[in-house]
């Protein structure tokens, strides 16, 4: 079964830094892309940045650019997100989603998801 | 950057069908991938590609596209499907999702 377990949320400051951590299991996790998502209290979806399956390939949103680091680790099974210079507009639950694409390359989708870590940054 | 437009809120009387839209550019090069998110829970992928379901998505549950609109069929809609449902695309600006349309079973 695959599941994808998000950690390290919680209250900081504005200005200050937290690292978020998502747990993979049940699947090949060094053969997938992966991505961080985010959903602002009683807001819509935000793709917030991807990361290729060896780590060749990293977007960003313009929103979180120079700002946030997304990183992996294939041998612990392991995405992460380090956020910096964190604003109260950061405010959001983070998720972390498996990428795929279909085989004639028509279509990007997330197929599995994580439960969300709360990130608050308020003073 | 690119943008998908959904409607806010759409309606349906229970057992009959509603179709939610999404639109956008991106969506005249690749197909929408729809998402279900109930309160409280992380979205669910129900459609991708041109029309597939992932397992256990009821096959009420349909796409289509056409230009640069997709849309999310439910026929025979049930309470269990009152929810938000975010389309998703991917163009060379980045990945996007629709706003959301609140659907809401009458």
């Amino acid at each position: 079964e695959v599941q994808l377990v998000e950690s390290g949320g919680g209250l900081v400051k504005p200005g200050g830094s937290l690292r978020l951590s998502c747990a993979a299991s049940g699947f090949t996790f060094s053969s997938y892309s992966m991505n961080w998502v985010r959903q602002a209290p009683g807001k819509g979806l935000e793709w917030v940045s991807s990361i290729s399956s060896s780590s060749s390939y990293i977007y960003y949103a313009d929103s979180v650019k120079g700002r946030f680091t997304i990183s992996r680790d294939n041998a612990k099974n392991s995405l992460y997100l380090q956020m910096n210079s964190l604003r109260a507009e950061d405010t959001a639950v983070y998720y972390c989603a498996r990428d795929r694409l279909t085989p004639d390359s028509s279509s990007f989708y997330f197929d599995y998801w994580g439960q969300g870590t709360l990130v608050t940054v308020s003073s | 950057s690119s943008e998908l437009t959904q409607d806010p809120a759409v309606s349906v009387a229970l057992g009959q069908t509603v179709r939610i839209t999404c639109q956008g550019d991106s969506l005249r090069s690749y197909y929408a991938s729809w998402y279900q998110q109930k309160p409280g829970q992380a979205p669910v992928l129900v459609i991708y590609g041109k029309n597939n379901r992932p397992s256990g998505i009821p096959d009420r549950f349909s796409g289509s596209s056409s230009g640069n609109t997709a849309s999310l069929t439910i026929t025979g809609a049930q309470a269990e499907d009152e929810a938000d449902y975010y389309c998703n695309s991917r163009d060379s600006s980045g990945t996007v999702f629709g706003g959301g349309t609140k659907l809401t079973v009458l």
